[in-house]
C-alpha cells in the first residue's frame, strides 16, 4: 500500500531532551516535507526537501533540522525541544521536485508534547 | 507572496443541507488551488485541486469548487451534507515553480443529524 508513515504517533516529553520524529515514503516520491499544525494556524511549514541531500527552510523553522540521506526517509530533529513547540506535526511527499500542481500525501501525524 | 483566507473557522449544518466553505486568495501570479480534507484522527487528503484548466473542479465524495478569479475566491460546496462529511478542511495555494503549498487556517465542518 502506497503511504507515508510516521513514528511515534504520539510523544510526550520534557523541555531539552532530544527527539526524532521518523518519516518514511514508499511511493519513490522526491519532494518530502514536515509541517506543523496549530489551532488557528493552519498548517505551517517547517522544512522541506526537492531531493537527496537538498533541504530549505519553510516558515516555521527555528529550533528544528532534518536530513534526507536518503529518498525515502526524511526525520525530524528537535534538538532541544521547547514547550511552544508541543503541536501536531505532519510529514508529508508528493512525487515531483516542486509542489505547483502536484498532490501531497500526508502522515497520520504525530501529537508531540513538551512539558 | 501568497495567501489564503478561509471565512469561519467553524460551520455547522444539517444533514442533507447545502455545504458552502468559503476560501478566498491573495496571489500576485496565477494560482493553482486545492482542497484537502482531514478526518478526526488522520492526516489530509487531496478533495480536488484547480490547475487553470476547467473553473469548475469536481472532487471525490461528491464535493466541487468554482475559481472565479474576479472575486480571488475558490468556495468549496456540496448540494447535500452527510454525517461522514464531518472533518476539518484546508485550502491551499501554490503557484508555477512552488516549494510548498500555502495553507488557510482551516474550517470545521458539523453535521447536525
Amino acid at each position: 500500500e502506497a503511504q507515508v508513515t510516521q513514528n511515534p504517533r504520539y510523544l510526550i516529553t520534557v523541555t531539552g531532551k532530544k527527539l526524532t520524529v521518523t518519516c518514511s515514503q514508499n511511493m519513490n516520491h522526491e519532494y518530502m516535507s514536515w509541517y506543523r499544525q496549530d489551532p488557528g494556524l493552519g498548517l505551517r511549514q517547517i522544512y522541506y526537501s526537492m531531493n537527496v541531500e537538498v533541504t530549505d527552510k519553510g516558515d516555521v523553522p527555528e529550533g528544528y533540522k532534518v536530513s534526507r540521506k536518503e529518498k525515502r526517509n526524511f526525520p525530524l530533529i528537535l534538538e532541544s525541544p521547547s514547550p511552544n513547540q508541543t503541536s501536531l506535526y505532519f510529514c508529508a511527499s508528493s512525487a515531483q521536485q516542486v509542489i505547483s500542481t502536484d498532490t501531497q500525501y500526508f502522515g497520520p501525524g504525530t501529537r508531540l508534547t513538551v512539558l | 507572496a501568497q495567501s489564503v483566507t478561509q471565512l469561519g473557522s467553524h460551520v455547522s449544518v444539517s444533514e442533507g443541507a447545502l455545504v458552502l466553505l468559503r476560501c478566498n486568495y491573495s496571489s500576485s501570479v496565477p494560482p493553482y488551488l486545492f482542497w484537502y480534507v482531514q478526518y478526526p484522527n488522520q492526516g489530509l487528503q487531496l478533495l480536488l485541486k484547480y490547475t487553470s484548466a476547467a473553473t469548475l473542479v469536481k472532487g471525490i465524495n461528491g464535493f466541487e469548487a468554482e475559481f472565479k478569479k474576479s472575486e480571488t475566491s475558490f468556495h468549496l460546496t456540496k448540494p447535500s451534507a452527510h454525517m461522514s462529511d464531518a472533518a476539518e478542511y484546508f485550502c491551499a495555494v501554490s503557484h508555477q515553480g512552488a516549494q510548498k503549498l500555502v495553507f488557510g487556517q482551516g474550517t470545521r465542518l458539523t453535521i447536525n443529524p
